[in-house]
């Protein structure tokens, strides 16, 4: 089974702190995503990368920064962290094919106070 | 660039009720179009997936789902609902430049 694993669960984080949210898969899968869940906006594509060192900005980049220097592992990076942002962001993989389906993990609940 | 429109964002019903949930997309080539469930403090997982052939496709726990080429849409239904039917359902598409959009989700409650 694919396994997709985000470091944390739940974070809590104070405004202007710099947090990076880590996210591992074990399928060597080319695509990896991170996406924010916001009630009645369902989820949002903040970055996906389909290489290492590879990137594209989804629809909310903006605030946001990632990281993929392995192919198993995406990082995204909140440079300075604020109230909006408190979220649950949820990471996902997949295989370089379109016709496969993604692979989430179990999401981090962040909290910015 | 491609976006999907779930039309109901929650659908109550009661329990061995069918249910029908909307999706509509909008794409200018061809598209591959999945449905994923999200039960309460859990990740996404799939459900059913459209690519090509058949435009009723076939799913776990049930549902299905059948693909309107003419329409642009890709509903998901089931017969008869069971209370662990209660969840939340996102209906996704993919297309040719790698990403993953998805729809703002149905909270789906099925009642006794």
């Amino acid at each position: 089974d694919v396994k997709v694993t985000q470091s944390s669960r739940y974070l809590v984080k104070r405004t202007g702190e710099k947090v990076f949210l880590e996210c591992v898969q074990d399928m060597d899968h080319e695509n990896m995503f991170w996406y924010r869940q916001d009630p009645g906006l369902g989820l949002r594509l903040i970055y996906f990368s389909y290489d290492v060192k590879m990137k594209e900005k989804g629809d909310i980049p903006e605030g946001y920064s990632v990281s993929r220097e392995k192919k198993e592992r995406f990082s995204l990076i909140l440079e300075s962290a604020s109230t909006n942002q408190t979220s649950m962001y949820l990471c996902a993989s997949r295989t370089g094919a379109l016709f496969t389906e993604a692979f989430f993990g179990q999401g981090t609940r962040l909290t910015v106070v | 660039a491609q976006s999907v429109t779930q039309l109901d964002s929650q659908v109550p019903v009661f329990e061995e009720a069918p249910v029908e949930l909307r999706c509509n997309y909008s794409s200018s080539v061809s598209v591959y179009l999945f449905w994923y469930v999200q039960y309460p403090n859990q990740g996404l997982q799939l459900l059913l997936k459209y690519l090509s052939g058949s435009t009723l496709v076939k799913g776990i726990n049930g549902f299905e789902a059948e693909f309107n080429k003419s329409q642009t849409s890709f509903h998901l239904r089931k017969p008869s609902v069971h209370i662990s039917d209660t969840a939340e359902y996102f209906c996704a598409v993919s297309e040719g430049n790698n990403d993953m959009r998805f729809g703002a989700g149905t909270r789906l409650t099925v009642k006794p």
